[in-house]
């Protein structure tokens, strides 16, 4: 079935770094791409999405792109900040509604 | 964009006690809304699917007697915990797709912690 996975965590980076967290993912049409971020105690937050091959979203200075021929979408950011310390998911979705997420990503960037 | 309110935000209830949580969409009409549990450092669990005047979908091994959904409109989902135990203790967290959703995927609540002592 449907499915995606993500590198484990947790990461720990320090402020200023390079970011990727990686995200491949199984499925057997095209399916929207997208990357979630959830902050302590709070719910899970949209960063940015994709819809389709060689789409790139970007948002507050993250960015994926689509890449069908490695069915990835990796998350990076060239700088982090210790705001950025969070869990991030990746999910993909087709328009039955059926929106599969990966394990999580937990990032901590430390000043 | 779409916005859905998840209240309460943290809920403490004794063992055997009911408690409701309540899911809205603030400025979509939510088709359809999604209840997830979520335990300390996992993935998102999901429970049910419900849609608006339907009976919910109850993912395998959740108990719909103790987790009662209704989406009696299409801007309200509750949940409700029947007779909660120590173990029902987590993050529960809702979301909805309605029109347009392909622009946002699914609009996340901010979540409620539950609790039970």
């Amino acid at each position: 079935g449907d499915s995606v996975t993500q590198m484990e965590g947790p990461v720990t980076l320090s402020e200023e770094a390079f970011l990727t967290i990686n995200c491949t993912y199984t499925a057997t049409g095209y399916p929207s791409l997208f990357w979630y971020v959830q902050y302590p105690g709070e719910g899970l937050q949209l960063l940015l999405k994709a819809t389709k091959a060689d789409d790139k979203g970007s948002n507050k200075g993250f960015e994926a792109t689509y890449r069908k021929e490695t069915t990835s979408f990796h998350l990076e950011k060239g700088s982090v900040q210790v705001s950025d310390s969070a869990v991030y998911f990746c999910a993909l979705w087709y328009n039955n509604n059926d929106m599969r997420f990966g394990a999580g990503t937990r990032l901590t960037v430390k000043p | 964009g779409a916005v859905v309110s998840q209240h309460p935000s943290r809920v403490i209830c004794k063992s055997g006690t009911s408690v409701k949580i309540e899911c809205r969409s603030l400025d979509f009409q939510a088709t359809t809304m999604f209840w997830y549990r979520q335990f300390p450092k996992q993935s998102l669990m999901l429970m049910a699917t419900s849609n608006e005047g339907s009976k919910a979908t109850y993912e395998q091994g959740v108990e719909k007697d103790k987790f009662l959904i209704n989406h009696a409109s299409l801007t309200l989902s509750t949940l409700t915990v029947t007779s909660a135990h120590p173990e029902d203790s987590s993050f529960y967290i809702c979301s909805a797709i309605g029109q347009g959703a392909l622009n946002y995927g699914y609009t996340f609540g901010s979540g409620t912690r539950l609790t039970v002592v």
